[in-house]
């Protein structure tokens, strides 16, 4: 089945800078592809999504590249700030199946003021 | 936006007892799943049901049951819990590509 790699599991930045997140996976039919932010204590909270068309997506601060060649999907937060701080999973779901998602392992932001 | 709601929150069970955990939507999704959310594990796939009547085996299905009265909701179902099965759970809904999560049950079993 598919496989989702996520990286780093952890990573600690300052108010203002910018932080990566990447993820990639295994199945070359994938074709929705989702970063989800979980705060403590609580579920899991939609921040976007993309469709296996588009290479690019920007919103709120948050930009998405997907790079269908090296099955890589990324996250970026410019000028974080420390309400940005939460767990950030990637989540990917092949043709035909839906919404059954596979999901990353997380990773943890910190981002200090 | 869509409304799931998990019941209980927290739960401390002990070994070999059953364990129902509830989920409620009011979106009138299709699709409802549950996950457990385990540390170095991420969130990993139970059960799942496309509708009122259907369930459907995830990536873990072992030691739990699911069930799907109607389309509002969705019981995850341990009648034998382990230890092992202590976790974060997740249920949620979803039509076409999007998910909605609820905010979880935090299950101890001693």
């Amino acid at each position: 089945g598919e496989q989702v790699e996520q990286r780093p599991p952890h990573l600690s930045v300052r108010e203002g800078d910018s932080a990566f997140i990447i993820c990639t996976y295994t199945d070359s039919a994938t074709a929705y592809f989702y970063w989800y932010k979980q705060e403590p204590g609580a579920g899991l909270q939609l921040l976007m999504s993309v469709f296996s068309n588009v290479d690019r997506k920007e919103e709120q601060g948050l930009t998405v590249l997907l790079n269908k060649k090296d099955k890589r999907l990324s996250l970026n937060l410019t000028a974080a700030h420390p309400g940005d701080s939460a767990v950030y999973f990637c989540a990917v779901s092949p043709q035909g199946t839906g919404s059954k998602l596979s999901f990353g392992k997380g990773a943890k932001l910190t981002v200090s003021p | 936006e869509a409304a799931v709601t998990q019941s209980p929150r927290n739960k401390v069970a002990v070994t070999g007892g059953k364990v129902t955990l509830s989920c409620n939507q009011t979106n009138n999704h299709n699709n409802m799943y549950w996950y457990r959310q385990d540390t170095g594990h991420g969130l990993r796939l139970i059960h799942y049901s496309y509708g009122a009547g259907s369930t459907e085996k995830g990536d873990i299905p072992d030691g739990y049951k699911a069930s799907r009265p109607s389309q509002e909701n969705f019981s995850l179902i341990l009648e034998l819990a382990t230890p092992s099965q202590t976790s974060v759970y997740f249920c949620a809904s979803g039509d076409g590509s999007t998910l909605y999560f609820g905010a979880g049950t935090r299950l101890s079993v001693l």
